[in-house]
């Protein structure tokens, strides 16, 4: 079984760009939440969806939008791009099972580098 | 809001025992888990604790006090491919959203 895919898995844009990113969860699991992670720090929490539904919003900018679609994958828009924004973004999943045990399943990951 | 912390870096021998500590303050909690990552890796999930003690998986036990908001992980019999970045992460709010510490760099020596 494949496991979260994500793509692109590494892009450079520039100041004040937008950007997609894309992840496709393990089947069958409903649940996509999206993750900043800089080097050398913790994953942070941006958003997690449900059936569709945003669930969950972390501490970030209104700059940072999400969605999710009818077969359960996700996008992550990043509008006006800062360099403060460069980071691995990590998407992960869950099924319903797996969430009230902790366990999320993490894709490898988009390295975003702003310039 | 919520915080955790952890050491920044830890340093074993093969072989040996290492326990990694990870306080946290949090409203709502549901449970602390544990993850790995290795260098440009996805992080993987090791272990859960919703209540308090010792639960153990292999050569990896993790141990939660939810009265001094505190917990573990102890990694025995060392291996080579056990270096790597060990996460803490709280399960709080009604999405039961991940709040991760900054991460304990493993390193462990031959």
């Amino acid at each position: 079984d494949a496991g979260v895919t994500q793509s692109p898995t590494h892009l450079i844009k520039t100041r004040g760009q937008h950007v997609t990113l894309r992840c496709s969860p393990i089947s069958g699991h409903k649940s996509v939440s999206w993750y900043q992670q800089v080097l050398g720090q913790g994953p942070q929490f941006i958003f997690q969806y449900y059936e569709k539904e945003e669930r969950g919003r972390g501490n970030f900018p209104d700059r940072f939008s999400a969605r999710q679609f009818p077969n359960y994958s996700s996008e992550l828009n990043v509008n006006a791009l800062l360099l403060g924004d460069s980071a691995l973004y990590l998407c992960a999943s869950s099924s319903g099972t797996s969430a009230n045990t902790g366990e999320l399943f993490f894709g490898e990951g988009s390295r975003l580098t702003v310039l | 809001g919520q915080s955790l912390e952890q050491p920044s870096e830890v340093t074993a021998v093969e072989g040996a025992i290492v326990q990694i500590n990870c306080t946290y303050q949090t409203s709502g909690f549901y449970g602390l888990s544990w993850y790995q990552q290795h260098d440009g890796g996805a992080p993987t999930f090791l272990s859960y604790n919703a209540l308090d003690g010792l639960e153990e998986t292999g050569r990896f036990s993790s141990f939660l006090s939810r009265s001094d908001s505190y917990g573990y992980l102890l990694l025995q019999e060392l291996q080579m491919k056990d270096s790597a970045s060990y996460f803490c992460a709280v399960s709080s709010g009604s999405a039961r959203q991940l709040t991760f510490g900054s991460g304990t760099q493993l390193t462990v020596l031959p």
